[in-house]
């Protein structure tokens, strides 16, 4: 079975461009989720929609990052314009149950380096 | 904010030794749950503990949830090289529905 699909898996661009991070979920979960990983702050979560609604993005940095999620089976995270400090590994991960006790799948993640 | 503090951040062991991590809060919640995470790739889950005292063993990996579920320890017996990687614990709260509240991780390294 086909897990989280993340693209692209590196991404290297400059201060300035924008940038667009690409999640497929598993087929079936109504759950995505969008975190990101530094050495600094560890995994943060940015954004989760439940059946393609947005129900909390509280984490979202400020007004440079946006999320959609036009259908099940695919969201995107995009930054615009980038900046140094967002260089970090971006996770998507999807869930079958709106609850907490329900298993987190991640993929394996969009390394992101903005010079 | 829930904040989550592992310990020790860092642990470096030979194989065969125990060790434990450990994760601990100032806040209830209402289930935890604990991450493996290699280096190239996403977490995935080991285990979700939601009662109060609750132990769960997993082959050599034995799982705690304190009673006062600020809490929770992982225990493994006779690491091995395979055990090397970073050990995240989670936390949901009563009342934050899906949001998951991660902590920084454990990096454990095993040597052969």
């Amino acid at each position: 079975d086909a897990g989280v699909i993340q693209s692209p898996r590196h991404e290297v661009t400059e201060m300035g461009q924008e940038v667009t991070l690409r999640c497929k979920p598993i087929s079936g979960h109504n759950s995505l989720f969008w975190y990101r990983q530094t050495m600094m702050r560890g995994l943060e979560l940015l954004i989760y929609f439940n059946n393609n609604v947005p129900i909390d993005d509280s984490g979202m940095p400020e007004d440079r990052f946006s999320a959609k999620m036009p259908n099940a089976s695919f969201s995107t995270l995009k930054i615009q314009p980038s900046e140094p400090r967002d260089s970090a590994v971006y996770f998507c991960a999807s869930s079958l149950a709106f609850t907490a006790i329900g298993e987190l799948f991640f993929g394996e993640g969009s390394r992101l380096t903005v010079l | 904010t829930q904040l989550l503090e592992q310990s020790p951040q860092f642990l470096s062991i030979q194989e065969g030794e125990n060790l434990t991590v450990y994760c601990n809060s100032s806040s209830v919640f209402s289930s935890l749950q604990w991450y493996r995470q290699e280096p190239g790739e996403g977490p995935v889950l080991l285990v979700t503990v939601v009662t109060g005292g609750e132990v769960k063993k997993l082959k050599r990996l034995t799982f705690q949830f304190g009673d006062a579920r600020k809490d929770s320890s992982l225990h493994i017996t006779a690491a091995q090289p395979g055990d090397t990687g970073l050990y995240l614990c989670a936390g949901a709260g009563w009342t934050s529905g899906s949001r998951l509240t991660f902590g920084e991780g454990t990096q454990l390294t095993v040597n052969p």
